[in-house]
């Protein structure tokens, strides 16, 4: 059983257009929300963050949206650029130092 | 800034045999987590330690051991290995409680 469902698998967008990428958890306990951008042969590298206390986090072009009611969140990049085609994992964990778990993925391509 | 680090970088075993992958974490990080990433899939939490304790275990195989050092460094032991085995092995590290994980590189480790 997948604990936090991310969507889509993979994403196609132009050059300057909005890149969003969306993931729902089920464990009420999650309390701990970060995405993660991963190269291809590299380790997973912490883009943005954000705890159930806010509902919108921004850094940069990377915004986070987090809906607590619906157990959702998703990851906004403006601006997309060839740069940040990557596979972007979301993840969640309970509380401080526990383990994450990790969405499967979505393969994103930005085209010029 | 100093990050993770792992190594070796990459290794190729035969079924069977061992092998001993060491992650060194940012300095006055005190939870080191291993994480095993199979082709296309996302990160699957093997075993955790902080303080030198163990603090959490994943899908970790009975072959496999693992341990952190006084000096917060961490192995992971892997005896008896198998194909399916073959996946990039990634070593996080966060500092207590704030939770941020940050990853290494990762071990390509390959089993003929």
């Amino acid at each position: 059983q997948q604990q936090v469902k991310q969507s889509p698998q993979s994403l196609i967008v132009q050059k300057g257009g909005i890149s969003i990428i969306n993931c729902a958890y089920e464990n009420t306990a999650f309390d701990y929300f970060p995405w993660y951008q991963q190269f291809p042969g590299k380790g997973p590298a912490l883009l943005i963050a954000i705890r159930p206390d806010v509902s919108e986090k921004k850094e940069g072009r990377f915004t986070i949206s987090f809906n607590k009611s619906a157990k959702q969140f998703s990851l906004h990049i403006m601006d997309s650029q060839p740069g940040d085609s990557a596979t972007y994992f979301c993840a969640a964990s309970d509380s401080g130092n526990t383990p994450l778990v990790f969405g499967k993925g979505t393969r994103l391509s930005v085209i010029a | 800034a100093a990050g993770v680090i792992q190594s070796p970088r990459h290794l190729i075993k035969e079924k069977r045999e061992t092998a001993t992958l060491k992650c060194y974490p940012i300095p006055r990080h005190d939870t080191v987590y291993w994480y095993q990433q199979g082709p296309g899939q996302d990160p699957q939490f093997l075993i955790s330690f902080y303080e030198k304790m163990q603090s959490d275990k994943g899908s970790i195989p009975d072959r496999f051991s693992a341990q952190q050092f006084s000096d917060y460094h961490s192995e992971l032991n892997m005896s008896s290995l198998e194909l399916g085995d073959s996946a990039l092995y990634f070593c996080a590290s966060s500092q207590g409680t704030i939770g941020e994980q940050y990853f290494g590189p990762g071990t390509r480790l390959t089993v003929t």
